[in-house]
């Protein structure tokens, strides 16, 4: 079974430049979450997708974050102008069902703005 | 106060040693405790999930609940340099996962 894809596996822009983040969760997993994890820090959560609708983005920063999931598969994250303190590993999951179900995470997205 | 605390070490260790790594937590409604490993530059993978107090042993892992006291532990027996990784709790609330800062674990050979 194939795990949970994410690109680019890192990525170097100056303050103020947006970028974009794309996942590809596990094939027939409903539930998608992205993560912000800093150095030396747990992984805080974004925003949670039950298909393609949101169920949580109570920690999303509107103002300059983004995300989408069309179709209930990949899902974009979008950071448009980032913040030197955006610096930080960008975690996608996936999970059959709801939170109660184990989740799987993909690889990150390492981000540092200069 | 934080929903989940967890020691951020780092734990050194010799190999073959008995590593407790603990969370303590504020929340009574969390149900599920989950401990993940993270090896460097690598997503957080899951090595244990319980629901409700008591143990759970898999392999060389235990995962040990205490609900009353807000406390939850993972043991490793027999610890190997392969176990060198950070270790995250982390415990469902109503529609997320809240994880504690990690214990950055080096099982020296």
């Amino acid at each position: 079974e194939a795990g949970v894809a994410q690109s680019p596996r890192y990525k170097i822009i100056e303050k103020r430049q947006s970028v974009a983040f794309w996942c590809n969760p596990i094939s027939g997993h409903a539930t998608l979450y992205w993560y912000q994890q800093i150095l030396g820090q747990g992984p805080k959560l974004l925003i949670q997708f039950q298909n393609n609708g949101v169920v949580d983005d109570s920690q999303l920063p509107k103002d300059r974050f983004s995300a989408e999931r069309l179709k209930g598969v990949d899902s974009t994250l979008k950071i448009q102008p980032a913040k030197l303190e955006d610096s930080a590993v960008y975690l996608c999951a996936s999970s059959l069902a709801g939170p109660y179900e184990s989740q799987y995470f993909g690889p990150g997205t390492r981000l540092t703005v200069l | 106060q934080k929903e989940v605390e967890q020691d951020p070490g780092p734990l050194s260790v010799p190999e073959g040693a008995i590593v407790s790594l603990n969370c303590t937590y504020s929340n009574s409604a969390f149900q599920y405790f989950m401990w993940y490993r993270q090896y460097s530059r690598k997503g957080p993978e899951l090595l244990m999930y319980t629901y409700s107090s008591g143990n759970k042993e898999d392999g060389r892992f235990t995962a040990q609940v205490d609900k009353s006291s807000k406390y939850i532990s993972l043991f490793i027996r027999d610890s190997q340099p392969s176990d060198s990784a950070t270790y995250l709790c982390a415990m469902n609330g109503a529609n997320n996962l809240f994880f504690g800062t990690g214990t950055r674990l080096t099982v020296i050979p």
